[in-house]
């Protein structure tokens, strides 16, 4: 069975710092999506990841896949307090896409 | 282009009573999904389907049926509602299974 982690599930931090949210999974894929919840709404599709060493970025945001390593992250740069929301990776394996429990990220000003 | 559309966007349901909640995509997609999402446990697959004609069990089937009506509409229906079927329902599709999916805006239900 395709497990998928992600850490942390909470995170707060301050405007204008930089922080990372990982995505590990247990088996091999290398198709990896990560999605934006922002709070009463439905999921936002931001990056798509199909091969080892895909990188996406997307303004303060960025997305990086090392299939090898089973692991995905999602950088946030110079965090801006429209980026609060939670965010999901979900990962392609065993002919069905899991998804990861979701991180909270809230922004303080 | 509509994206996935959802009807209702809000239900409030007795124990014992039945609904169908609706989905219908624009976008020509072959594969359709219904999950359900609940604090702490993230989206869990309930049903779906691949193409057209053809339905799948997902993670959490039980209490539930489905139907995919044709291309564009696939429905979820609770046949004798549960409290612990309260939860906020989505809907999605993709070109096919591998490809990325995209949500409709998700019914709030709750079981009373």
């Amino acid at each position: 069975e395709l497990k998928v982690e992600q850490n942390p599930l909470f995170l707060s931090m301050q405007e204008g710092k930089n922080y990372t949210i990982y995505c590990n999974y247990s088996t091999t894929s290398d198709r990896l999506y990560w999605y934006r919840q922002d709070p009463g709404k439905s999921l936002e599709s931001l990056f798509v990841l199909l091969s080892n060493g895909a990188v996406k970025q997307e303004g303060r945001l960025m997305a990086s896949l090392d299939t090898k390593a089973r692991l995905s992250t999602l950088h946030i740069t110079a965090a801006v307090h429209d980026l609060s929301a939670t965010y999901f990776c979900a990962v392609w394996g065993n002919e069905k896409l899991t998804f990861g429990t979701g991180t909270r990220l809230t922004i303080i000003p | 282009n509509a994206g996935v559309t959802q009807t209702p966007k809000f239900q409030v349901l007795k124990t014992g009573q039945s609904m169908t909640l609706q989905c219908a995509q624009d976008m020509n997609h072959n594969s359709m999904y219904w999950y359900r999402q609940d604090p702490g446990m993230g989206l869990r697959l309930i049903y779906y389907s691949a193409s057209e004609g053809t339905t799948d069990k997902g993670e959490v089937p039980n209490g539930y049926n489905v139907s995919r009506l044709n291309k564009r509409e696939f429905s979820l229906r609770l046949e004798s509602a549960a409290p612990s079927q309260t939860s906020v329902y989505f809907c999605a599709s993709s070109r096919d299974r591998i490809y990325e999916q995209f949500f409709g805006p998700g019914t709030r239900l709750t079981v009373l």
